[in-house]
């Protein structure tokens, strides 16, 4: 069984700073997917980016880092020069590879940016 | 192109009574994903279709909760006689196959709000 733990329920940051959320996860299939999502207000998931087990570099987009520590079983995403509109609920989420795909959640780290 | 889409956005029913949610993937996406979402929880997976077959329906509550798919595309999650344990947020995911691309990320509905009274 696939587990996904996110430790922070919230965090706070200033507007302009970077922000690392943590996601630790647990499985034993060695080839799987790891998500972030993010969840506005409006409910709707947003996917950011993806890091494959096998990727041998940490995967970015725009913004978005994800800090892959394969042997710790992290993934964290880190975001740069954080924007009011990143105020969102952030959930890391795993696939494993060759199955039916479907995705096992973390708990969510809520996000709120202070101008 | 349209994205999945979910009807209805908001449900409020008594206890006991049936509801049916629905959930249209988008177009050619051949598999499709239920999940729920507690107040301040993460996602869980219910339930998912190949086609118009669930080969894994391990993540239903109980046998109060059914879904079917027709024609591989709308599908139908059901709730009969409704706890107040069932209010929820119901969403639903699709992506075009398995390994079509190498994300392949799921791409989600805006859900369904169900409150049992």
């Amino acid at each position: 069984a696939q587990k996904i733990t996110q430790t922070q329920p919230g965090m706070f940051v200033q507007e302009k700073e970077a922000v690392t959320l943590d996601c630790t996860y647990d499985t034993s299939d060695p080839s799987y997917g790891l998500f972030w999502y993010k969840q506005p207000s409006s409910g709707e998931m947003i996917f950011l980016i993806y890091q494959g087990s096998y990727d041998q570099q940490n995967a970015t987009e725009g913004r978005y880092s994800l800090n892959f520590q394969k042997a710790r079983k992290s993934a964290n995403l880190v975001i740069s020069a954080s924007q009011l509109g990143d105020s969102a609920m952030y959930f890391c989420a795993m696939r494993v590879n060759f199955g039916n795909e479907k995705l096992t959640f973390g708990t969510g780290t809520r996000l709120t940016i202070i101008p | 192109g349209a994205g999945v889409s979910q009807s209805p956005s908001n449900k409020v029913t008594e206890k006991g009574k049936d509801v049916e949610l629905r959930c249209d993937p988008i177009s050619g996406h051949t598999a499709l994903y239920w999940y729920r979402q507690s107040l301040g929880q993460g996602l869980e997976f219910l339930i998912y279709f190949q086609g118009n077959s669930a080969p894994d329906k391990s993540g239903l509550p109980s046998d109060r909760f059914s879904a079917e798919r027709t024609g591989g595309s709308v599908s139908t999650l059901t709730i009969q006689r409704t706890q107040q344990e069932d209010s929820a947020v119901y969403l639903c995911a699709s992506i075009e196959s398995m390994g079509a691309t190498y994300y392949n990320e799921q791409f989600f509905g805006p859900g369904t709000r169900l409150t049992v009274l």
